[in-house]
């Protein structure tokens, strides 16, 4: 069956970089997300990657991707205190729109 | 723009009462979906509907039911509440074939029941 998962808590100090991970068993995975989810709000798009990827970059974040591993890995680099939040990896397969989520990283940021 | 609307933020119930959580998005998107969100255990799609006229059973759908009404609405319903439903409900909508761009989710029902 499908299944995600995420280590529960990452703390860091500002300034510094984040590594946010995740794994999924499912090889027929074709896209892969990370959402953000602030404290009292809904879960938002961050950055997503394709299965044929091994690495994304898009403004302060990295997305790696080891499809022979299953890892998806998300990297904040020069975390601020706005990037305290939860975040969710999630993955779709090509036939259909159905994402599986992990259960979220809950990130605290450390003046 | 206002993406997916989700009513009302916040509820509180007694047990075996009745309510509708409604949902409804503005971007002509085919695909909607209800989750459950509770501490520890991530996001659990409870109803999703493929497309206008269609719905199916996702992972937790015992005590709820659904009603796709129109393209744009997307309803959850509660017959009768029990203290397990206190939850934080998200409504989400997707392209027929997200890919690329995901779903889109509201800002959440928070609903508790006593």
């Amino acid at each position: 069956g499908e299944d995600v998962e995420q280590s529960l808590f990452l703390s860091v100090r500002e300034g510094d970089s984040s590594v946010i991970n995740c794994t999924y068993t499912d090889s027929s995975s074709t896209y892969l997300y990370w959402y953000k989810q602030e404290p009292g709000a809904g879960l938002q798009l961050l950055t997503y990657i394709f299965s044929n990827m091994d690495m994304k970059q898009d403004q302060r974040l990295t997305v790696l991707l080891n499809k022979k591993d299953k890892h998806l890995s998300l990297r904040i680099a020069d975390t601020q205190t706005g990037d305290s939040a939860i975040y969710f990896c999630a993955e779709s397969k090509a036939a259909g729109n159905k994402l599986t989520f992990g259960g979220g990283t809950r990130v605290l940021v450390k003046p | 723009n206002a993406g997916v609307t989700q009513t009302p933020k916040f509820q509180v119930l007694k047990t075996g009462q009745s309510m509708t959580l409604q949902c409804a998005q503005d971007m002509n998107h085919n695909s909607m979906y209800w989750y459950r969100q509770d501490p520890g255990m991530g996001l659990r799609l409870i109803y999703y509907s493929a497309s206008e006229g269609t719905t199916d059973k996702g992972e937790v759908p015992n005590g709820y039911n659904v009603s796709r009404l129109n393209k744009r609405e997307f309803s959850l319903r509660l017959e009768s509440a029990a203290p397990s439903q206190t939850s934080v409900y998200f409504c989400a909508s997707s392209e027929a074939y997200g890919g690329a761009r995901g779903y889109t989710f509201g800002s959440g029902t928070r609903l508790t029941v006593v």
